[in-house]
């Protein structure tokens, strides 16, 4: 069964303070990992697909990273905007009834002080 | 030009009664799903449909039926409801080998 682990649960930063969230994640035959941010009350807004380990992905401050078994999503000197909670989710390679199926973690709180 | 929508929003209504949430995405997408987001925001897949199919059934309770009408459409009923149901429902879709897009969630509280 796939498995994703984020962490750390919670992180607060200065505004301007780079950092990193961490997905760790087990998987038979990774399809994709995905990294979604979630603010209160909403549905989860996609920030991006990786596909195969070294990839590396960036929009505005954010850069994701994959490795075999972990990515990382790095934040370059953030903003109070950008405090909400990011998703790591990895589709796995089984067909049939697991198409499309996203298997998510449980989250980094994230909460940038001005 | 919503890309998902929900409806309701927001859901109260008391234990055993019958509820049921509409899904409609707007995107011509064939594949739809319903997650459920627990009190601790952990998000877990409960249906998906394709081309009104439906592809994947996880361990849900019977008393949670998904409905597809067409492939912009799916809607989730759910019979006699529990106080465990409690739960923000999350619709969404995506085209076959593409990324998943998700509505604004509707909350459920059952008193």
């Amino acid at each position: 069964e796939d498995q994703v682990t984020q962490s750390p649960e919670a992180l607060r930063l200065q505004e301007g303070e780079s950092s990193s969230l961490n997905c760790s994640y087990t998987v038979s035959g990774l399809r994709g990992l995905f990294w979604y941010r979630q603010d209160p009350g909403k549905g989860p807004e996609f920030l991006f697909t990786l596909y195969s380990a070294g990839e590396e992905k960036e929009k505005e401050r954010l850069k994701a990273t994959l490795t075999k078994k972990e990515s990382f999503l790095h934040i370059t000197a953030p903003k109070p905007e950008d405090s909400a909670t990011y998703l790591c989710a990895v589709q796995g390679g089984a067909g049939g009834t697991s198409y499309g199926k996203l298997t998510f973690g449980q989250g980094t709180i994230l909460t940038v002080h001005p | 030009d919503t890309a998902v929508s929900q409806t309701p929003k927001y859901l109260v209504t008391q234990m055993g009664n019958d509820k049921s949430i509409k899904c409609e995405q707007n995107l011509g997408h064939d594949t739809m799903y319903w997650y459920k987001q627990d009190s601790k925001k952990f998000l877990k897949i409960m249906f998906s449909y394709n081309n009104k199919e439906l592809i994947i059934n996880e361990t849900v309770p019977n008393r949670f039926s998904p409905k597809s009408p067409d492939k912009a459409h799916l809607n989730l009923h759910i019979n006699s409801l529990e106080l465990g149901d409690s739960a923000v429902y999350f619709c969404a879709s995506r085209v076959a080998g593409g990324t998943q897009y998700f509505g604004p969630g509707t909350r459920l509280t059952v008193l």
